[in-house]
């Protein structure tokens, strides 16, 4: 069953410009996490968050965690022709499986 | 570095044979997994692992099966294709320490005629 939501489904934006893509669920979860694929191969594994945690940074990567709305949030800054790809959010719904949402196709144009 | 390998990244088959698509991880990782992936839907679990001779149905298992003898190696079988069966398969293992934190292979790209 899929439980996250990613929105919007397709988001083009220029280089440079900061690129924000939402998820929403609907159970408990223990964490969240975040992944990215490139077109035609396996996903990449950017960030994880802790259903305690608010807010978390790495890099150019900015995640927020609203449990209250079972909702969260990835934004990439400045973004990059290399960002373009599929991002993916997956809660874990307090076991070892994660359950995917279906997506958000980023393009970033040069 | 951390690796998960899918024999083939490209497959076609034809209709009604056997196909095994294999997975290894180099991780030493307990929990591998099976997942299918189509435009539209995401990714869905077709079956999972936690442990060696152990295995979990996911939520789409209807037409496969899968073996895992060793604790490398998942293996996922379609005992007769059928052409709803194209689609990217994709591999990912995981640790229980490691808060469902999951690696993923390149996939294969399986093409049943």
């Amino acid at each position: 069953s899929q439980q996250g939501e990613e929105d919007p489904q397709a988001l083009s934006i220029q280089e440079g410009e900061n690129a924000t893509m939402n998820c929403s669920y609907k159970t408990s979860i223990n964490n969240l996490q975040w992944y990215r694929q490139n077109s035609g191969r396996g996903l990449v594994h950017l960030i994880l968050i802790r259903s305690n945690e608010r807010e978390k940074h790495s890099g150019r990567l900015r995640v927020t965690l609203d449990t209250s709305k079972k909702s969260s949030s990835l934004l990439i800054t400045a973004s990059r022709a290399a960002d373009t790809a599929s991002y993916f959010c997956a809660t874990d719904a307090l076991s070892e499986k994660l359950v995917f949402g279906k997506g958000t196709k980023l393009t970033v144009n040069p | 570095d951390v690796k998960v390998t899918q024999s083939s990244r490209y497959l076609v088959k034809r209709t009604g044979e056997k196909v095994f698509l294999e997975c290894v991880q180099d991780m030493d990782h307990e929990n591998m997994f099976w997942y299918r992936q189509d435009p539209g839907l995401g990714l869905r679990l077709i079956y999972f692992s936690y442990d060696v001779k152990m295995k979990e149905k996911g939520d789409i298992p209807e037409g496969y099966s899968v073996s895992r003898e060793k604790k490398e190696r998942f293996s996922l079988i379609l005992e007769s294709a059928s052409t709803n069966q194209t689609s990217m398969y994709l591999c990912a293992s995981s640790s229980p320490r490691g808060r469902a934190l999951q690696f993923f292979g390149p996939g294969t790209r399986l093409t049943v005629l």
